[in-house]
């Protein structure tokens, strides 16, 4: 059972429009949540978190909204552009579990020009 | 330099061939992991160590092993290959310090097949 579901697949957008990518989680002892992005023929690379005690997080065009009683969170992007297509996953943690990640199945987005 | 560097990048083996990857860093962190990626299911970790003498199984460890041989090398093996551990896997290192946020930093993958 994924603790952790991206249920969108895929996401097509405009370029200059919002990216929204939605995240739902089951366990409610997470206490952190993470984006990652990754590009073919490379790791993933971090991109944003936020703790469990806050409902949004900014860096530049990236917000991270987190909804508790939801299990949500949700990632915005604006402006996209063509560079933001990739795979993004979601990825939560238990710090008394040892920092270990649980990561959704992604959502590849596509950014078109 | 890449910080987490894996080798090879690509491998192809038949089935019931031991095999190794290896992944090695310079970043200096203690706590290393390997995941695989599968479509669909995101990254699952296989085994992570928080220091050489600390060794742990992740949620899918069943045909795998690994062995930390310093702070900076951990290598995964898999004793006798099969065609479900087709997967592109991956290191990955964190830093104590930053645990904070549980941000980890992944190496470039290494894709393997097993025909």
């Amino acid at each position: 059972d994924q603790q952790v579901k991206q249920n969108s697949p895929s996401l097509s957008v405009q370029e200059g429009r919002i990216s929204i990518l939605n995240c739902d989680y089951t366990n409610s002892m997470f206490d952190y949540f993470l984006w990652y992005k990754k590009y073919p023929a490379e790791g993933p690379t971090f991109l944003i978190s936020i703790s469990s005690i806050k409902d949004k997080n900014e860096d530049g065009r990236f917000t991270v909204f987190l909804n508790k009683s939801a299990k949500h969170l949700s990632l915005h992007i604006v402006p996209s552009q063509p560079g933001d297509s990739a795979v993004y996953f979601c990825a939560a943690r238990v710090k008394a579990a040892g920092n270990k990640l649980t990561f959704g199945g992604g959502t590849r987005v596509l950014v078109k020009p | 330099d890449a910080d987490v560097t894996q080798t090879p990048r690509n491998r192809i083996t038949k089935t019931g061939k031991r095999i190794m990857l290896e992944c090695s860093q310079t970043k200096g962190h203690d706590r290393m992991y390997w995941y695989r990626q599968d479509p669909g299911l995101g990254l699952r970790l296989i085994y992570y160590s928080f220091d050489v003498k600390d060794i742990n199984k992740g949620e899918i460890s069943d045909g795998y092993s690994v062995s930390r041989q310093a702070q900076a090398k951990f290598s995964l093996s898999l004793e006798s290959a099969i065609p479900n551990q087709t997967a592109l896997y991956f290191c990955a290192t964190s830093d104590e310090d930053r645990a904070g946020s549980g941000e980890q930093y992944f190496g470039p993958g290494t894709r393997l097949t097993v025909t």
